[in-house]
C-alpha cells in the first residue's frame, strides 16, 4: 500500500517566491497534519484538518502561510512571499478515523531551502 | 501538555538489547504513552503506545512503571537499522481538546555499533 505521498521531495527557492507543499494522504485516512522539522525548534505541528476541515492552525507562523484540503485525498501548503527562515523540512502526516490516538502515518518529508 | 524527559543519546552494540528511558513524573490518568522514532532522513514513524499495562508488538517493547511515571522501549535486538531518533509523548485519551496532536520534544538519539 502506498503510503503518505509529499511533493517535491527538495525545493530549492529564491526569497520573496511562491512555494506550494503537496500531500496525498493515505487512502481512507480523514485526518491530516502538516509539521514543520528545524534544527533550532525541532518538530513542530502547523495546522490540523479533520475530514476536510482545518481544526486548529495555531502553529501556523503567521499570514505568510496558507494551508488546504479541497478533499480527502490532496492538500497544499503554501508559503507566500517565502523567506530564508522558512527553510525546513515539512511534513506531512495522516491518521485513519476511531479512536484520537490512533497513531499517525508520516509522509518522506519536503525539504525546502529558501535562497 | 504533561511533559517527558528522555536522556539525549545513548549506544548500543548490534545484537544486544537497548533500554530507552522516559520519565513522565506529571503524566495524568487519562495519558497514553506513545514512542516514535524516526530514522535519518525520514519522517518520523509510530512504535508502540500504551496506558497501563506492558505492551509487546513485532518492533518493541512498553515496559510501564506501576504508578506511570516513567516507561521504557525495548528493543530485543537492535540492528544498524534501529538507529535513529526515539520520541516518548504523551497524548490524552479523551475525544476533545489537543489530544490529536503529538508534541514532539528532542527525543534519544541512538547510536547502533556494528
Amino acid at each position: 500500500d502506498a503510503g503518505v505521498i509529499q511533493s517535491p521531495r527538495h525545493e530549492v527557492t529564491e526569497m520573496g517566491q511562491e512555494v506550494t507543499l503537496r500531500c496525498k494522504p493515505i487512502s481512507g485516512h480523514n485526518s491530516l497534519f502538516w509539521y514543520r522539522q528545524t534544527m533550532m525548534r525541532g518538530l513542530e505541528l502547523l495546522i490540523y484538518f479533520n475530514n476536510n476541515v482545518p481544526i486548529d492552525d495555531s502553529g501556523m507562523p503567521e499570514d505568510r502561510f496558507s494551508a488546504k484540503m479541497p478533499n480527502a485525498s490532496f492538500s497544499t501548503l503554501k508559503i507566500q512571499p517565502s523567506e530564508p527562515r522558512d527553510s525546513a523540512v515539512y511534513f506531512c502526516a495522516s491518521s485513519p478515523p476511531g479512536a484520537s490516538y490512533n497513531e499517525q502515518f508520516f509522509g518522506p518529508g519536503t525539504r525546502l531551502t529558501v535562497l | 501538555d504533561a511533559k517527558t524527559t528522555q536522556p539525549n543519546s545513548m549506544e548500543s552494540n548490534e545484537e544486544e538489547p537497548v533500554h530507552l528511558p522516559c520519565n513522565h513524573s506529571t503524566i495524568s490518568g487519562t495519558d497514553y504513552i506513545h514512542w516514535y522514532r524516526q530514522l535519518p532522513s525520514q519522517g518520523p514513524e509510530y512504535v508502540i503506545h500504551g496506558l497501563t499495562s506492558n505492551v509487546n508488538n513485532r518492533m518493541a517493547s512498553l515496559a510501564i512503571a506501576e504508578d506511570r511515571k516513567s516507561s521504557t522501549l525495548i528493543l530485543h535486538r537492535a540492528t544498524l537499522r534501529d538507529a535513529a531518533v526515539y520520541y516518548c509523548i504523551l497524548r490524552d485519551v479523551h475525544s476533545g481538546g489537543s489530544n490529536y496532536k503529538l508534541t514532539f520534544g528532542k527525543g534519544t538519539l541512538l547510536t547502533v555499533n556494528p
